[in-house]
């Protein structure tokens, strides 16, 4: 089946400092990429859709400048913290959907601790 | 998209089949139902889907109303593995992301 490798599963890095995330689809192509989170006990968030070759599309309330997307292949979307503050800590996901046939493909998470 | 409405938590004897309800009583015609489930710490995982018929996978079987306001998945024999929060969304088939509802958390006890 549909592969989604994400990685690093798991970081802790200072505050101020930026941290990259790095979401794969290994088995088919992804024009369209998603980035949730997810605070303890909370449900997921959906905080983007990276779109290859063009700008990603942010919620509401989510700061395109803090986390910065870029979809530079079929296969790859990165999501960077960048100055990272303790209150960013929690657990990134992203997904993609291999078809209009299928469900949606998670990624296992990033969980990100910042101290 | 259309709004869910599932039980917090559910508790299910291992061996036994769980049976997982959802109300989606606002749904219109072209949305289908998904069910995924998160186990601790990890990603969601993609269960089964449906639009108006019964479905059948290796994982779960799908119930869905005739008049499509509420589904049931079914578990046919839990296992301590199936310990998870399951989540039930509604979605149009070409709709770009999945609204996360705050699921089910089902305990399968030993």
């Amino acid at each position: 089946g549909a592969v989604v490798s994400q990685h690093p599963s798991w970081v802790i890095c200072k505050s101020g400092t930026s941290v990259k995330i790095e979401c794969r689809s290994l088995d088919f192509q992804a024009t369209t990429m998603f980035w949730y989170r997810q605070f303890p006990k909370q449900s997921l968030m959906l905080m983007a859709t990276s779109n290859e070759g063009s700008k990603a599309t942010y919620e509401q309330g989510v700061e395109k400048d803090k986390f910065l997307i870029n979809h530079a292949s079929l296969t790859l979307s990165t999501l960077t913290v960048t100055s990272a503050h303790p209150e960013d800590s929690s657990f990134y996901i992203c997904s993609a959907r291999p078809g209009n046939d299928y469900g949606y493909t998670f990624g296992s998470g990033t969980r990100l601790t910042v101290v | 998209d259309a709004k869910t409405t599932q039980p917090p938590s559910m508790d299910c004897a291992e061996g036994r089949a769980a049976n997982l309800p959802c109300n989606h009583s606002t749904i219109s015609g072209n949305e289908y139902v998904y069910w995924y489930r998160q186990i601790h710490s990890q990603g969601p995982q993609y269960i089964i889907h449906g639009l108006k018929n019964n479905e059948t996978n290796e994982m779960a079987s799908l119930i869905i109303t005739e008049d499509r306001k509420s589904s049931t998945l079914i578990l046919p024999h839990a296992t301590l593995r199936d310990t998870a929060v399951y989540y039930c969304i509604v979605t149009q088939a070409g709709a770009n992301n999945l609204f996360f509802g705050t699921g089910t958390r089902l305990t399968v006890i030993p």
